[in-house]
């Protein structure tokens, strides 16, 4: 149990346009969704809370009017990318909280290439 | 930063060997945890360990945690090629929230 499913898998735009990443969990309930950044062989940079019927909470340095998150339902999140620049290239994981748990489930990732 | 450091950054081994992993934090912990990525993909929990706990075994996985030194260590016994991959500790600071913060990560190599 306790699957994440993140979609697309990959995606390539051109400069300007938006991206939508969704992020579901399959078999859960989650009110809690957190977005993290990768790059190349770094770590994971947490962007962003997602919370359920309100507002994201975004780490510091994070501009909210670039990556928008909705979290509508208890079982979907999504992140959108707006005017994608090619610095926005990167790897985003989305990851769940289930209940009380202390572990998170996380999506397989999408990484976006801006041309 | 917050983050952890994790050591090697980078270690290859053979199969059958032992690999250890170490990792340092900086903030008092709730629990520490350590995950699993494969190349590409997202992370897989392999396990957690609480303030409390000195050490935790899961199948070829075992875990210790100084909290007088905020450092951790994974311990991967008999390799295989199969675990070939990017290991995560990720240290939990604000109690149960799901808000980690992941270290920088040991890349590790198994040859066959």
């Amino acid at each position: 149990g306790a699957v994440v499913s993140q979609h697309p898998s990959w995606v390539i735009c051109k400069s300007g346009t938006s991206v939508k990443i969704e992020c579901r969990s399959l078999d859960f309930q989650a009110t809690t969704m957190f977005w993290y950044r990768q790059f190349p062989k770094q770590s994971l940079m947490l962007m962003a809370t997602s919370n359920e019927g309100s507002k994201a909470t975004y780490e510091q340095g994070v501009e909210k009017d670039k990556f928008l998150i909705n979290h509508a339902s208890l079982t979907l999140s999504t992140l959108t990318v707006t005017s994608a620049h090619p610095e926005d290239s990167s790897f985003y994981i989305c990851s769940a909280k289930h209940g009380g748990g202390e572990k998170l489930f996380f999506g397989s990732g999408t990484q976006l290439s801006v041309l | 930063s917050q983050q952890g450091e994790e050591d090697p950054q980078a270690l290859s081994i053979q199969e059958g060997e032992n690999a250890t992993m170490n990792c340092s934090y900086k903030t008092s912990i709730n629990n520490l945890q350590w995950y699993r990525q494969n190349s590409g993909r997202g992370l897989v929990h392999l396990i957690l360990i609480r303030s409390n706990e000195r050490e935790k075994h899961s199948g070829r996985l075992r875990v210790t945690l100084d909290t007088s030194k905020k450092s951790s260590s994974l311990l991967i016994t008999a390799s295989r090629a199969a675990d070939t991959a990017s290991y995560f500790c990720a240290t939990d600071y604000s109690g149960n929230t799901g808000k980690l913060i992941f270290g920088q990560g040991t890349t590790l190599q198994v040859k066959p």
